[in-house]
């Protein structure tokens, strides 16, 4: 079975651009959470949605939005990007509403 | 609040030996999960053992142990015969119980280990 999987696997924008990150789950999986991971440091964690509704959000800025399609994919939006928002944007998908997550490999996002 | 804390950013250890990566965490949680996860320059993050808190025996995944403390809420990995494959970041997590909230993981910040051949 395929894995998480992400789209672009590097971006690279300029300050207060927009940029979309896209995550698809591991098949029949219906959670999907997003998590940035800024060089050096641990993932935190954004947003986790179920069944295409938001169950969780993390310290971010409004900026940050997310939704989940009918399919269970995600996106991961990011509106006026700063230098900071330079990181590694992990998606991780679940089975259910439970402890188990499985990581995709990421999306490199550098903002100059 | 939850905390992850790692307070060994990088640690070495000679092939085939043992090595013990430490973590503690901060909750007033009673039920929750704790996991170690890999993260090799492929930058995959890999699940390598998960031990739940309302159980008293600590979790073994082959070479892979862990020590469970619930009472000092600590949590450290050790890693038996140690291959160069394990060279990766380590990162320990934290899931507290499942609410309406969402099923949030907090890590702390990594340890760093390199297998020496």
């Amino acid at each position: 079975d395929a894995g998480v999987t992400q789209s672009p696997t590097h971006l690279i924008k300029t300050r207060g651009q927009q940029v979309t990150l896209r995550c698809s789950p591991i098949s029949g999986h219906k959670s999907v959470s997003w998590y940035q991971q800024v060089l050096g440091q641990g993932p935190q964690f954004i947003f986790q949605y179920y069944e295409k509704e938001e169950r969780g959000r993390g310290n971010f800025p409004d900026r940050f939005s997310a939704r989940q399609f009918p399919n269970y994919s995600s996106e991961l939006n990011v509106n006026a990007l700063l230098l900071g928002d330079s990181a590694l944007y992990l998606c991780a998908s679940s089975p259910g509403y439970s402890y188990e997550q499985y990581f995709g490999p990421g999306t490199r996002l550098t903002v100059t | 609040a939850q905390t992850v804390t790692q307070s060994q950013p990088e640690m070495s250890v000679q092939e085939a030996e043992t090595v013990t990566l430490s973590c503690t965490y901060d909750t007033s949680e009673s039920n929750y999960y704790l996991f170690w996860y890999k993260q090799p320059p492929s930058r995959q993050m890999i699940l390598v053992i998960r031990q739940e808190a309302y159980k008293q025996q600590n979790a073994t995944e082959n070479r892979f142990s862990v020590n469970f403390q619930k009472a000092a809420k600590s949590f450290s990995l050790k890693i038996s015969d140690s291959q160069l494959g394990d060279t990766a970041m380590y990162f320990c997590a934290f899931s507290p119980t499942l609410t309406n909230t969402g099923n949030q993981f907090y890590f702390g910040t990594g340890t760093s280990l390199t297998v020496i051949p």
